[in-house]
């Protein structure tokens, strides 16, 4: 079982449609959770955090479940710059690891 | 600030070529990264440097070397390019290590290997 793993998509949408990303992963040993987002041939950048109890930034809403081992991404509102490549990211917060990538989900956000 | 930079941008190189790519970080980030990112696979990391002076293997450190040359520059050597290494390489610093910290990135490196 691959340690991080996305629906690759592609997901369309129309503007001021909701969406919804889903990742789960496979180390219950894993502490830290990330969205990042990265543009075509651009490099990755933080979109945010995730906590266990959720949190939310303006249109973004992420989620954890730690029993399920599963993270969510909601983007409400959908804008054209919204489309993108979104990576679920997971660290197990030993000493001398790094950050684990899914692949990540395309999102096509369409006028 | 300039973040992370990382040159050159793009490299075309045949098989057997040696080159080294350069990353240099101005956030005073004590760890750093090398990974590569190919389609369908995602994002690998190839070597980390946790602190000054020290270096560590990460997921796919065959064919490559690296150096942290001081806190701000953590150079990736490839001795003898193979048409393998052919990917995107990129660079990514954080203030601390383990991995609860944010990871800035670089643009990164095109490289061709033909």
């Amino acid at each position: 079982r691959k340690e991080v793993e996305q629906d690759p998509g592609p997901f369309n949408v129309p503007e001021g449609a909701t969406v919804a990303f889903n990742c789960t992963y496979s180390n219950s040993a894993s502490q830290s959770f990330f969205w990042y987002r990265q543009d075509c041939r651009k490099e990755p950048k933080l979109l945010m955090s995730v906590y266990s109890s959720g949190n939310e930034d303006g249109r973004f809403t992420a989620q954890l479940n730690r029993a399920s081992q599963y993270i969510s991404l909601l983007i409400r509102d959908s804008k054209l710059s919204d489309s993108a490549t979104y990576l679920c990211v997971v660290n197990h917060n030993q000493a001398g690891t790094a950050l684990i990538f899914g692949k990540g989900t395309t999102l096509s956000v369409s006028s | 600030n300039a973040g992370v930079t990382q040159t050159p941008k793009f490299q075309v190189l045949k098989t057997g070529q040696s080159m080294t790519l350069q990353c240099a970080q101005d956030m005073n980030h004590n760890s750093m990264y090398w990974y590569r990112q190919d389609p369908g696979m995602g994002l690998r990391l190839i070597y980390y440097s946790a602190s000054e002076g020290t270096t560590d293997k990460g997921e796919v450190p065959n064919g490559y070397n690296v150096s942290r040359l001081n806190k701000r520059e953590f150079s990736l050597r490839l001795e003898s390019a193979a048409p393998s290494q052919t990917s995107v390489y990129f660079c990514a610093s954080s203030l601390g290590g383990g991995g609860q910290e944010t990871q800035y990135f670089g643009p990164g490196t095109r490289l061709l290997v033909l």
